[in-house]
């Protein structure tokens, strides 16, 4: 398995800021996945974090909102632009290396006031 | 796009009791992935599946991969505290292995 660590685990945030997460990986890893939790809901996948190009994203989520970078095979960062309180969710960081099993950070609770 | 359904949506349940829950498809799944979400954390793996009619452990944990590929089942046995948590059933989209679409989850409470 790989650990992954998230920052910031939590926050609380004003409505037209922007937040950016962190999600660090111990060993380099192909895919890397960007998800939403919303309150009392399941996960739904953002987009895909492409090492070296452009991430891929998912039907209903956009770049200017949420812009992701992959500097390496070990990092990716999620912005949450021009936040409003419907931003209010749980962001996890996933990575897979065998197959389709994916790990995860601990997430960031994003709160939006 | 793939939906995966689970039951029950919650459970209540006294320690020691066994816990049984489904995760349904309309579509085929050649892969079925059981994950344990604590509140606060991130979903961490339980058990993988990777072939029909397959049955898996994981301490009292089993799992099993159904034989028409649409349906996965988790059973815990002896219930404890700890076992309280949102469960997720997560499988692979079609044409795109390395992308899950997550089951509506199950959440189990433990009651002394």
């Amino acid at each position: 398995s790989a650990v992954i660590s998230q920052k910031p685990s939590r926050d609380i945030c004003q409505r037209g800021t922007s937040l950016t997460i962190q999600c660090q990986v111990d060993s380099q890893v192909t895919m890397m996945f960007w998800y939403r939790q919303q309150p009392g809901q399941s996960l739904t996948l953002i987009a895909t974090a492409n090492q070296g190009s452009e991430a891929t994203y998912e039907s209903g989520f956009v770049i200017d909102k949420f812009p992701i970078s992959r500097p390496n095979l070990t990092f990716s960062t999620l912005t949450v632009s021009n936040m409003s309180p419907e931003d209010s969710s749980i962001y996890l960081c996933s990575s897979q290396l065998l197959n389709t099993e994916a790990f995860f950070g601990q997430g960031t609770r994003l709160t939006v006031v | 796009g793939q939906q995966l359904n689970q039951s029950p949506q919650s459970m209540f349940i006294q320690e020691g009791e066994d816990v049984s829950m489904n995760c349904t498809s309309s579509s085929i799944f050649n892969t079925w992935l059981w994950y344990k979400q604590d509140p606060g954390e991130g979903p961490v793996l339980l058990i993988a599946l990777y072939k029909a009619g397959e049955l898996t452990s994981n301490g009292r944990l089993t799992a099993q991969f159904g034989t028409t590929r649409k349906d996965s089942f988790l059973n815990i046995s002896a219930s404890i505290p700890s076992d309280v948590g949102i469960y997720f059933c997560a499988g692979p989209n079609t044409g795109t292995a390395s992308k899950l679409t997550f089951g509506t989850g199950t959440r189990l409470q433990v009651t002394l």
